[in-house]
């Protein structure tokens, strides 16, 4: 069954603090696995999309790395502006709609 | 500027009173797609459409109607809204394989 599963729910770190927000994923021919922030209330924003494994993008403090298994957004030294939810999503079926993980909530203290 | 706008931001209604949430993108994108987020249960679809005339059931399409008519719009109609579709609602539109532009999402209440 397709499926995507985000760990850990819920992340406080220290600022300065790197760490890594999981993603694994179920899926017959991956089309595409993408990362999104989003703010309290607000739409998700567009992060990074990635293909196939051993691809990675970077942008700022973040990461995104993919295995055939899973990806991983890496937040390097953290500061308090990059709390927000994660999420992760994939097209599944015949479409190229993507179906969201639950998100990791990232919570930054200065 | 590229954006996905939707109408109105927050709507309080009472059970069964017919509602519309307006979805308009200006990106040309054949991809528009209806998400629901609830607490604990993330974002979940509720119908998309590949391109005009054509649209699909997502994950959770109950009570919940859609068309499209135009490539730039994507209405969701609640018939008869009841409280479980108390949510924020969120609209997207995207190219195939390219990334989702999301709306500043819509807060529904139902009484």
């Amino acid at each position: 069954e397709d499926q995507v599963t985000q760990s850990p729910e819920a992340l406080r770190l220290q600022e300065g603090e790197s760490s890594s927000l999981n993603c694994s994923y179920t899926v017959s021919g991956l089309r595409g696995l993408f990362w999104y922030r989003q703010d309290p209330g607000k739409g998700p924003e567009f992060l990074f999309t990635l293909y196939s494994a051993g691809e990675e993008k970077e942008k700022e403090r973040l990461k995104a790395t993919l295995t055939k298994k899973e990806s991983f957004l890496h937040i390097t030294a953290p500061k308090p502006e990059d709390s927000a939810t994660y999420l992760c999503a994939i097209p599944f079926g015949g479409s190229y709609i993507p179906t969201f993980g639950r998100g990791t909530s990232l919570i930054v203290h200065p | 500027e590229a954006q996905v706008t939707q109408n109105p931001r927050y709507l309080i209604t009472v059970t069964g009173k017919k509602l519309t949430v307006t979805c308009s993108q200006n990106m040309n994108h054949e991809y528009m797609s209806w998400y629901r987020q609830d607490p604990g249960l993330g974002l979940r679809q509720i119908y998309y459409s590949m391109n005009v005339e054509v649209t699909d059931k997502g994950d959770v399409p109950e009570g919940y109607k859609v068309s499209r008519k135009e490539k730039r719009n994507f209405p969701l109609i609640l018939e008869s809204p009841s409280p479980n579709q108390t949510s924020l609602y969120f609209c997207a539109s995207s190219l195939a394989r390219g990334e989702a532009f999301f709306g500043q999402g819509t807060r529904l209440t139902v009484v």
